[in-house]
């Protein structure tokens, strides 16, 4: 298994919901990444997660909550986001922190928040 | 910090022809990573080639190549005999060997013309 899935692959929310994406790897990575991606924008990095430990949490707002369960997932919270906060929601994950062999990015998650 | 900086936002080429799409970057570090992504309308970032900053030897991989000017911060992608399924959005991008997270350029746009 060489992919990094996520799910679901469309999402509409209200800015009163609280949802999760979710982001699975088999392939004994143990670094994984959240990026959020805006239209003709290149992805941000959100959080960096390695060893299941939060590592870098690029400032983002407390409404996005991530968890590291164990070092097959990643989930990203969301509660009470506003409609800017609308994007791309890519999961990544790597070996040796990404320096050998770069990142592997799933087909990430559309979210709409109305 | 470090900065990514891709000053085409659009490139075309002719099918079967060459094309280069330059990126700077800018940086304190003397031991990092760069990498050259491909994102087609399916979202997918896909990884193209990587180069390690410690070698000079050029990243080859197969109809793609680099060119790595470390003393310049530059590292510039050449697409050669390009095809159909070349086109998408390119997305150079930096990753440190002290600290976590790639960080990536503002993306170039490539159309292939039959």
């Amino acid at each position: 298994d060489t992919e990094v899935t996520q799910t679901p692959k469309h999402l509409v929310m209200g800015m009163t919901n609280k949802k999760s994406l979710k982001c699975e790897q088999h392939m004994g990575h143990r670094a994984m990444y959240w990026y959020k991606q805006k239209a003709k924008k290149p992805p941000e990095l959100m959080f960096v997660y390695s060893y299941e430990k939060l590592s870098i949490n690029e400032s983002v707002p407390s409404r996005f909550s991530p968890e590291c369960p164990n070092s097959s997932l990643l989930n990203l919270h969301l509660h009470a986001l506003q409609p800017e906060d609308s994007a791309l929601y890519l999961c990544a994950s790597s070996q040796d922190q990404g320096l050998t062999y770069g990142y592997t990015f799933g087909s990430g998650t559309r979210l709409t928040v109305v | 910090a470090q900065t990514v900086t891709q000053s085409q936002p659009e490139m075309s080429v002719q099918e079967a022809e060459t094309v280069t799409l330059s990126c700077t970057y800018d940086t304190s570090e003397s031991d990092y990573y760069l990498f050259w992504y491909k994102q087609p309308p399916s979202r997918q970032m896909i990884l193209v080639i990587r180069q390690e900053a410690y070698k000079q030897q050029n990243a080859t991989e197969n109809r793609f190549s680099v060119n790595f000017q470390k003393a310049a911060k530059s590292f510039s992608l050449k697409i050669s005999d390009s095809q159909l399924g070349d086109a998408a959005m390119y997305f150079c991008a930096y990753r440190s060997a002290y600290r976590g997270g790639m960080r990536f350029g503002a993306g170039t746009r490539l159309t292939v013309k039959p």
